[in-house]
């Protein structure tokens, strides 16, 4: 099956930093997802976005289909960004998103 | 629009007994979909539904049983409850193919003892 893959898994952050969440995927999608998993467990959408580069406050995302992969820019980051950042995909006749394993961000104040 | 939700937010269960988890979605969504997540993990397709009246198996499937009588609400329902059940359960719907947008529900914590 397709295999997913985040990195780094574990980031720790001053507040006002600015990361880069990277998801590596093994075949040719056409849902790709970002989602945030704040501290009490609620999945928070972030980005639609099978291809191309979207942006939302001080959240962009880049999705390079051909190479397959998918960047999450976080920048000047506040301690409300912390929790889990999951990609997820589905690839093209599927019927599911796979999940990466996700990257738990934790922004020190 | 209220989106996703789910009932009910917690629930514990002894081993045997049955419950059923509730998924109402507002947006006229024809793909629904129950998954669960253990910790540390990401989220896994337990079973799901094309359009109402329609369901079919995901990827863990096993132990659970579900029901799509009308188009807004999805039932996951387990007959026997067991510990290796004990998990978080989120249900999401999408406009047509999972090729859309996914919107998810707040999640449903069962602790199976």
């Amino acid at each position: 099956g397709i295999q997913v893959e985040q990195s780094p898994p574990d980031l720790i952050l001053q507040e006002g930093a600015n990361s880069t969440l990277r998801c590596n995927f093994s075949d040719s999608v056409n849902n790709l997802q970002w989602f945030h998993q704040n501290p009490w467990g609620q999945l928070i959408n972030l980005f639609y976005i099978p291809s191309g580069t979207k942006q939302n406050g001080r959240l962009s995302a880049t999705t390079v289909a051909t190479e397959r992969y998918s960047l999450l820019y976080i920048s000047s980051s506040q301690t409300t960004d912390s929790g889990v950042y999951f990609c997820a995909v589905v690839i093209q006749g599927a019927q599911k998103l796979v999940f990466g394993q996700g990257t738990r961000l934790t922004i020190n104040p | 629009n209220a989106g996703v939700t789910q009932t009910p937010k917690f629930r514990v269960l002894k081993t045997g007994q049955s419950m059923t988890l509730l998924c109402a979605q507002d947006m006229n969504h024809e793909y629904m979909y129950w998954y669960r997540q253990d910790p540390g993990m990401g989220l896994r397709l337990i079973h799901y539904s094309v359009g109402e009246g329609t369901t079919a198996k995901g990827e863990v499937p096993d132990g659970y049983n579900v029901s799509r009588l009308k188009k807004q609400n999805f039932l996951l329902g387990l007959e026997s409850a067991a510990p290796s059940q004990t998990s978080v359960y989120f249900c999401a719907s999408s406009y047509e193919t999972p090729a859309y947008e996914q919107y998810f529900g707040p999640g449903t914590r069962l602790t199976v003892t």
